[in-house]
């Protein structure tokens, strides 16, 4: 069983204000790294897939970096509107087999 | 029409009774998987199926039990309920690519409440 941390595991930020958080994983035998969002009362929906060291994905405001070799990835929110209040999770794959391990997550509330 | 449905959405039982949950995809997709989460403590793997003879334990198969019946269907059976059984538990699958890159795709969860 893979050891997968999420920090913060929630965070309360205003509207407009930026904010990053991190996950961290094991950095052996790493295949990729996946990361969902999930709302309340809904289904976890994929935001990224990462597989390269250096790798830098965008999706409109937000998005997440990852380090392999020393086994973490940032996930960063620009601007924050109270639509990105959501679950974040993140998920390594360290065995090349799409098992993903989710780490807990980080419970973002963004207040208007 | 969701392309991962769950039945059911909601279920209360006893303790002791047997439960199945179904999950359904049109996706298409050879592999499927059944999660439960607990709060705080993300999603955990049950079981997982690479295709219709391919099932396989995840790290909490203890008390589950899984049957693969067709490509698109993969049910979750509690043979006898306990308590601590109580969850949300989601089905997903992928498929299509290459497996590490594969993006999972959820349904919209059963909520499961052991008495």
């Amino acid at each position: 069983i893979l050891n997968v941390e999420q920090s913060p595991q929630s965070l309360h930020v205003q509207e407009g204000d930026s904010t990053n958080f991190t996950c961290s994983f094991p950095s052996s035998n790493f295949y990729a790294l996946h990361w969902y969002r999930w709302e309340t009362a809904k289904s976890p929906e994929a935001l990224f897939v990462m597989t390269l060291n250096g790798d830098e994905k965008k999706k409109g405001r937000i998005s997440a970096t990852l380090n392999t070799k020393e086994g973490y990835s940032y996930l960063y929110i620009k601007g924050s509107q109270p639509e990105d209040s959501a679950t974040y999770l993140c998920a390594p794959d360290n065995n090349a087999g799409n098992m993903l391990t989710f780490g807990g997550g980080t419970r973002l509330m963004v207040k208007p | 029409d969701a392309d991962v449905t769950q039945t059911p959405r909601n279920r209360i039982t006893k303790t002791g009774k047997r439960i199945m949950l179904e999950c359904s995809q049109t996706k298409g997709h050879d592999r499927m998987y059944w999660y439960r989460q607990d709060p705080g403590l993300g999603l955990r793997l049950i079981y997982y199926s690479f295709d219709v003879k391919d099932i396989n334990k995840g790290e909490i198969s203890d008390g589950y039990s899984v049957s693969r019946q067709a490509q698109a269907k993969f049910s979750l059976s509690l043979e006898s309920a306990i308590p601590n059984q109580t969850a949300l538990y989601f089905c997903a699958t992928s498929g299509g690519g290459v497996g590490y890159q594969e993006t999972q795709y959820f349904g919209p969860g059963t909520r499961l409440l052991v008495l």
